[in-house]
């Protein structure tokens, strides 16, 4: 089955620090990948719409000098946080589309990764 | 959806009764809803879909149904069990995309 992997699991930075994190879709390409967010005891947030070779789409009120996202191959998605700050500490989930997928609109998640800014 | 708080519905139900949880969906337009579960710290895992041309559909334990209408889904659970506590969320998305606009949450517990 499709897997997508996130790197790192969890991470703890001190507050102004830049974390990046990893998105990888191990067995299949990816031309769209999604970046989530989620607080405790709430539902996932879309944050951006990264596209391979082009510029993410963010959504609104998620700065994009921020949260910084890179999609620069088929199989690897990277979403930094830049100077990141206590309010910022969340559960980031992404997601990949399977390009050469035959169901429709085939979206798989990775496990996430839990990022804690002291 | 719409993300209301810092608290989660709660279903709690007996091991090997029924469970029925449910969603509100906001976008009239939408054309394709999934149910996903999640477990604690982990990401959302797909449990079953349904496109707007359907009003039913069934999979192993698990039924979705969908009234347009009143945009409402429901996801039902037969014969529930432990291994299904998690949160459950309803996602919906348009046609012409692939973004998924997630539901509020139900948390399950089921009892033994």
């Amino acid at each position: 089955g499709a897997v997508v992997s996130q790197h790192p699991s969890w991470v703890i930075c001190k507050s102004g620090t830049s974390v990046k994190i990893e998105c990888r879709s191990l067995d299949f390409q990816a031309t769209t990948m999604f970046w989530y967010r989620q607080f405790p005891k709430q539902s996932l947030m879309l944050m951006a719409t990264s596209n391979e070779g082009s510029k993410a789409t963010y959504e609104q009120g998620v700065e994009k000098d921020k949260f910084l996202i890179n999609h620069a191959s088929l199989t690897l998605s990277t979403l930094t946080v830049t100077s990141a700050h206590p309010e910022d500490s969340s559960f980031y989930i992404c997601s990949a589309v399977n390009s050469g997928g035959s169901s429709y609109n085939e979206q798989f998640f990775g496990p996430g990764t839990r990022l804690t800014v002291l | 959806g719409e993300n209301v708080g810092l608290h989660l519905p709660t279903l709690s139900v007996q091991e090997g009764d029924n469970s029925i949880i449910n969603c509100a969906y906001s976008n009239s337009a939408s054309d394709y809803f999934i149910w996903y579960k999640q477990e604690s710290g982990k990401g959302p895992q797909f449990i079953i879909d349904i496109r707007s041309n359907m009003d039913k559909r069934q999979g192993q334990r698990v039924t979705v149904l969908l009234n347009k209408t009143v945009k409402h889904l429901s996801l039902q659970i037969a014969a529930t069990q432990p291994g299904d506590s998690a949160v459950y969320f309803c996602a919906e998305t348009l046609n012409s995309g692939y973004a998924l606009n997630f539901g509020k949450g139900t948390s399950l517990l089921v009892t033994p």
